[in-house]
């Protein structure tokens, strides 16, 4: 079983800034990917971000990276100099090798809605 | 770039009422799953598929069933909404099902039961 935790369930940061969601993760697979997604007010759901577990180095795509610390289980996003439409509902999930099933179905938290301050 | 493809968009039923998801993928994609999301649970998945002609169990699987006749098209039915059924139904597809490929997900379809 696998389990993923996000316990910010709202964040406001200033235009401009920098921000982190925090994202932690339980899970006996030693093979695993995390993934980052946003979902806007309109509904949709967007990839942002992926992170294997064997990456040494911290995934970055444009503004989003992510800070992965193995060995303390977790993955946070960190968006830099932070737009108006970043706010956003954004989830963080995984797939396991092992644990998640023969389809490698992904696990999501429960999400932390982002908003941007003007 | 059509992606994945839900359709309807929005549904209201009453309850004991049946209906039927539509979920279509140009990508050429092995896998497709449906989800559902509720407030405060993130995404749970119902059913997935693994091929055309196959499908399986997910974590919430009571209450639906699912067919995948074609390779791009997955369907999900309700026989007889309940109110517990109320929620955000996305589907998503994967070209192949190791842990560090994405699932691309469609637009959703928020469904009501009265």
């Amino acid at each position: 079983a696998q389990k993923i935790t996000q316990t910010q369930p709202g964040m406001f940061v200033q235009e401009k800034e920098a921000v982190t969601l925090d994202c932690t993760y339980d899970t006996s697979d030693q093979s695993y990917g995390l993934f980052w997604y946003k979902q806007p007010s309109s509904g949709e759901m967007i990839f942002l971000i992926y992170q294997g577990s064997y990456d040494e180095q911290n995934a970055t795509e444009g503004r989003y990276s992510l800070n992965f610390q193995k060995a303390r289980k977790s993955a946070n996003l960190v968006i830099s100099a932070s737009q108006l439409g970043d706010s956003a509902m954004y989830f963080c999930a995984m797939r396991g090798l092992f644990s998640s099933g023969s389809a490698r179905q992904l696990t999501f938290g429960s999400g932390t809605q982002l908003t941007v301050l003007p | 770039n059509a992606g994945v493809t839900q359709t309807p968009k929005f549904r209201v039923l009453k309850t004991g009422q049946s209906m039927t998801l539509l979920c279509a993928q140009d990508m050429n994609h092995e896998y497709m799953y449906w989800y559902r999301q509720d407030p405060g649970m993130g995404l749970r998945l119902i059913h997935y598929s693994v091929g055309e002609g196959t499908t399986a169990k997910g974590e919430v699987p009571d209450g639906y069933n699912v067919s995948r006749l074609k390779k791009q098209n997955f369907l999900l039915g309700l026989e007889s909404a309940a109110p517990s059924q109320t929620s955000v139904y996305f589907c998503a597809s994967s070209y192949r099902r190791e842990y560090n490929q994405p699932q691309h997900f469609g637009d959703g379809t928020r469904l009501s039961i009265l």
